[in-house]
């Protein structure tokens, strides 16, 4: 079946470094969505990529969806404490519109 | 801000018992799912609905568990008998159409001794 994938699993900067986790689609999908999980809390939506090689930005971070529509990446610039949580990519089971299969997320610590 | 609402937060059973969660969407959306979050993983889906209509239950152990919407707005899972396997976070998420971000509610942990 489908299955999306994310690396790294963890990862731990000191303030103000940069942070990036890649997502892998085992197959074409029509549409990506990344989410935040703060510790103890729910997942809260970011953004949604379409296109091909979209690229969209939200202050310190930025999204971008491969060309082929397979990966996609968040990068954000200069980390903060309030980064802090686990970020999810997820694609839809099978076509658009359809419920989303997630990665198992990247958990971020910061330590300042 | 509209929130999804979920209850009970947290949940304690013995293995065989029956346990039951509520899901209060946003108002107005008519997609509604259940997933199911182990700790370390990402949700996994276990149904969807469109309005009332189960439209995905693919991944629902169907022997023990069961959801229902039946006015097309708030929606109860049930677990018939509780498993200790089945000791995760249950989340419940809407949105306004199926094609759009979905809003996660809190939530319900639960523990299966």
């Amino acid at each position: 079946g489908q299955q999306v994938m994310q690396i790294p699993q963890y990862q731990h900067v000191q303030e103000g470094e940069d942070f990036t986790t890649y997502c892998n689609s085992s197959t074409t999908l029509s549409n990506i969505q990344w989410y935040k999980q703060r510790p103890g809390g729910h997942p809260v939506f970011l953004i949604q990529l379409v296109k091909s090689g979209e690229v969209k930005k939200q202050k310190r971070l930025t999204f971008q969806f491969g060309e082929a529509k397979k990966n996609s990446s968040l990068h954000i610039t200069a980390t903060q404490t309030t980064d802090v949580g686990t970020y999810f990519c997820a694609g839809p089971k099978y076509q658009a519109g359809t419920a989303l299969i997630f990665g198992k997320g990247t958990t971020l610590s910061v330590s300042s | 801000e509209a929130e999804v609402a979920q209850s009970p937060r947290y949940k304690i059973t013995e293995k065989s018992q029956a346990v039951a969660f509520w899901c209060d969407p946003i108002s107005g959306h008519a997609t509604l799912y259940w997933y199911r979050q182990i700790l370390g993983q990402g949700p996994e889906l276990l149904v969807q609905f469109q309005d009332e209509s189960v439209v995905d239950d693919s991944q629902l152990p169907k022997d023990r568990f069961s959801a229902e919407r039946l006015k097309g707005v708030d929606s109860t899972l049930k677990i018939q008998p509780a498993e200790l396997g089945d000791s995760a976070m249950y989340l419940c998420a809407s949105s306004p159409d199926r094609h759009n971000e979905q809003f996660f509610g809190p939530g319900t942990r639960l523990t299966v001794l």
